[in-house]
């Protein structure tokens, strides 16, 4: 199936830093999602956006629903060790049809 | 919050031999579910959406025979892996669709890690 453009494939950062990732798609979505997995573990819903525009926080976890409605980014800020893992977007079209992103690995060195 | 269960979390078993999984939604009724198919580090594949009540739609590629699919209500969907082989061997992981957020939202099972001999 088709999959978004997520960016950067994969980062190394350093503890207290912030991080940026964000997805883009061809065609315009109703829903962005953002998911975080651990190893051998499903996908966890970190933010759910349902209005383009739309700025949504959880803790240190900032998203945004592009104006466009095409994008959607997601911040962390002041990375912990535990932000460890494999962060993927999710979008919904205008057809019902859910799209995820290839994914971005976040290492964060103590 | 939504919950989704898996059951089992993972299985060994010999190839030749059928594998069910179980998908459940605890604290919500989901007349969609999907099933995904992950290999390591790579993303989540579609594999086939499950509706309550009615036949699975399976994505271009996917045996429907191969991959047997029962949402028999709207609690549960079952994954059934007939004949596995070890090229069957992978992570499995369900969603549901959540009524209550107007089924914009998609909440994961943990995964079932299956090896087939």
């Amino acid at each position: 199936g088709q999959q978004l453009n997520q960016s950067p494939q994969s980062m190394f950062i350093q503890e207290g830093e912030d991080v940026s990732m964000n997805c883009t798609s061809s065609s315009i979505f109703n829903t962005w999602l953002w998911y975080k997995q651990d190893p051998g573990e499903g996908p966890v819903l970190l933010i759910a956006l349902y209005k383009a525009g739309e700025l949504t926080s959880n803790g240190r976890l900032t998203a945004q629903f592009g104006i466009t409605r095409k994008d959607s980014f997601l911040n962390i800020s002041a990375s912990i060790p535990s932000d460890v893992g494999i962060y993927f977007c999710a979008g919904r079209n205008t057809g019902n049809q859910f799209y995820f992103g290839t994914g971005t690995s976040l290492t964060v060195i103590p | 919050g939504a919950v989704v269960s898996q059951h089992p979390s993972r299985v060994i078993c010999k190839s030749g031999t059928s594998v069910k999984i179980e998908c459940r939604s605890l604290d919500f009724q989901a007349t969609t579910m999907f099933w995904y198919r992950q290999f390591p580090k790579q993303s989540l594949m579609l594999m086939a959406t499950s509706n309550e009540g009615s036949k699975a739609t399976y994505e271009q590629g996917v045996e429907k025979d191969k991959f047997l699919i029962n949402h028999a209500s709207l609690t549960l969907s079952t994954l059934t892996v007939t004949s596995a082989h070890p090229e069957d061997s992978s992570f499995y992981i369900c969603s549901a669709l959540n009524p209550r957020q107007g089924s914009e939202t998609q909440y994961f099972g943990p995964g079932t890690r299956l090896l087939v001999l």
